[in-house]
């Protein structure tokens, strides 16, 4: 079973920001947090992943709360393109595989 | 595009067939997993390879093997295909496996069980 919690879908206006929650209340120490996406029946695409810290690459921005028993993906000028279902996954050390549940559907309204 | 290269795209076969899809993992890396995406299941862990060695299974089917070789290229085996095996296949690799390193998708097969 997928440790993580995520609304089943969300709209954003497109060039807002789009805020995606993920609930993980279990997470463990060493276990890090990781965002897919997939567009239609395209492959998972990587997106970001953190442990403590909050990160940004070129795509998005990570943040989880001190506790760690939640994080936000941040797109920050959603585009038609970024619609999509996006993955919130926890990895654990002994986790090699990535276990998926059912994912955020984002839209982004024009 | 993510350097996992699968081939073949698509795939049509009839029930009682094999066939064998195949991924070349990114330059660099020596893990490949193989993932199942079907309408009602979902994305679900089959299995994964290390460096040559079988290193994590997941709901595999006994119909169903792999093998990662030497070049690190690997390839998933479906035998005794039934309607219920149609679905996407995915491949994903990484450098080691370690859970601070991501997995890196291909764009999959799809299969198609007349």
């Amino acid at each position: 079973d997928a440790k993580t919690t995520q609304p089943t879908s969300m709209d954003c206006a497109e060039g807002r920001a789009a805020n995606l929650p993920c609930n993980h209340s279990t997470i463990s120490g060493n276990e890090y947090v990781y965002w897919y996406r997939q567009i239609h029946s395209q492959g998972p695409q990587y997106i970001i992943h953190g442990l403590k810290n909050n990160e940004t690459n070129e795509m998005a921005s990570l943040i989880i709360t001190e506790d760690r028993k939640s994080s936000t993906l941040i797109l920050p000028h959603a585009t038609l393109r970024d619609t999509a279902v996006y993955y919130c996954i926890v990895r654990g050390n002994r986790d090699d595989k990535i276990i998926f549940g059912k994912g955020t559907r984002l839209h982004i309204l024009p | 595009d993510s350097g996992v290269t699968q081939t073949p795209k698509h795939l049509i076969t009839a029930t009682g067939q094999r066939v064998t899809l195949r991924c070349s993992p990114r330059s660099g890396d020596l893990s490949v997993y193989w993932y199942q995406q079907s309408l009602d299941q979902g994305l679900q862990f089959l299995i994964q390879y290390y460096n040559g060695e079988e290193r994590a299974k997941g709901n595999i089917l006994e119909r169903f093997s792999a093998q990662q070789f030497p070049d690190l290229h690997s390839e998933l085996n479906l035998s005794s295909l039934e309607l219920g095996d149609s679905a996407l296949y995915f491949c994903a690799s990484s450098v080691t496996g370690a859970n601070n390193q991501p997995q890196h998708f291909g764009d999959g097969t799809r299969l198609s069980i007349l």
